[in-house]
């Protein structure tokens, strides 16, 4: 089981482009929630979605927006990118509304 | 909105020693709590998940404990190592409709040899 996989890595972004970042679950879960975690602190919820439908959003600009495909993998767009992006973005994945939450390794975005 | 404080911020021991981390929220009104293990750079590794209804939880040298009622749980790392070097974070799932979870902002835990 590879567990959730998250891609690229890293990535480095200027001021304005767009980013695309991608999440795969786990094996056997439905459940994707992104997260943003800037540097010394917890991650920030940002979206959770169940079949290919938007469930929460958290408390991000329009800027940030989200997709899951039928397979349940998940995309993450964030538009005209500014220097308060760089974090690290951490893919979640889950079986059910209440399962254990399984994170990724995440990507680190850096905005220069 | 839930709160969640993790208190002390960073925590540094002699190896051998036991690890009390604490973790405490604001909204008792929660389905679960998790413990997770965050490596520098690194995603997040689940340690040990707390049902609501449950008082503790053990896997290994890790022992949480779930007070809902005051707002507490506490992580215990039995005989610590050098490898547990890391940030600890707890993270709360609420009841009903509230997908997210809240998270501490850790406690970072030096072993030393």
């Amino acid at each position: 089981d590879a567990g959730v996989t998250q891609s690229p890595t890293h990535l480095i972004k200027t001021r304005g482009q767009q980013v695309t970042l991608r999440c795969s679950p786990k094996s056997g879960h439905d459940t994707v929630s992104w997260y943003q975690q800037a540097l010394g602190q917890g991650p920030q919820f940002i979206f959770q979605y169940y079949e290919e439908e938007e469930r929460q959003r958290g408390n991000f600009p329009d800027r940030f927006s989200a997709r899951q495909f039928p397979n349940y993998s998940s995309e993450l767009n964030v538009n005209a990118l500014l220097l308060g992006d760089s974090a690290l973005y951490l893919c979640a994945s889950s079986p059910a509304r209440y399962g254990e939450q399984y994170f990724g390794p995440g990507t680190r975005l850096t905005v220069t | 909105k839930q709160e969640v404080t993790q208190i002390p911020a960073a925590l540094s021991v002699p190896e051998g020693e036991n690890l009390v981390l604490n973790c405490s929220f604001t909204d008792s009104a929660i389905y679960n709590l998790q413990w997770f293990r965050q490596d520098p750079g690194k995603g997040l590794t689940s340690l040990l998940l707390i049902q609501s209804s449950q008082r503790e939880q053990t896997s290994g040298r890790l022992n949480a404990s779930l007070d809902k009622s005051s707002g507490r749980s506490t992580l215990y790392i039995a005989a610590s190592q050098p490898g547990d070097s890391a940030t600890y974070l707890c993270a709360v799932d609420p009841s009903g409709n509230d997908y997210k979870l809240s998270f501490g902002a850790g406690t970072t835990v030096t072993v030393r040899a």
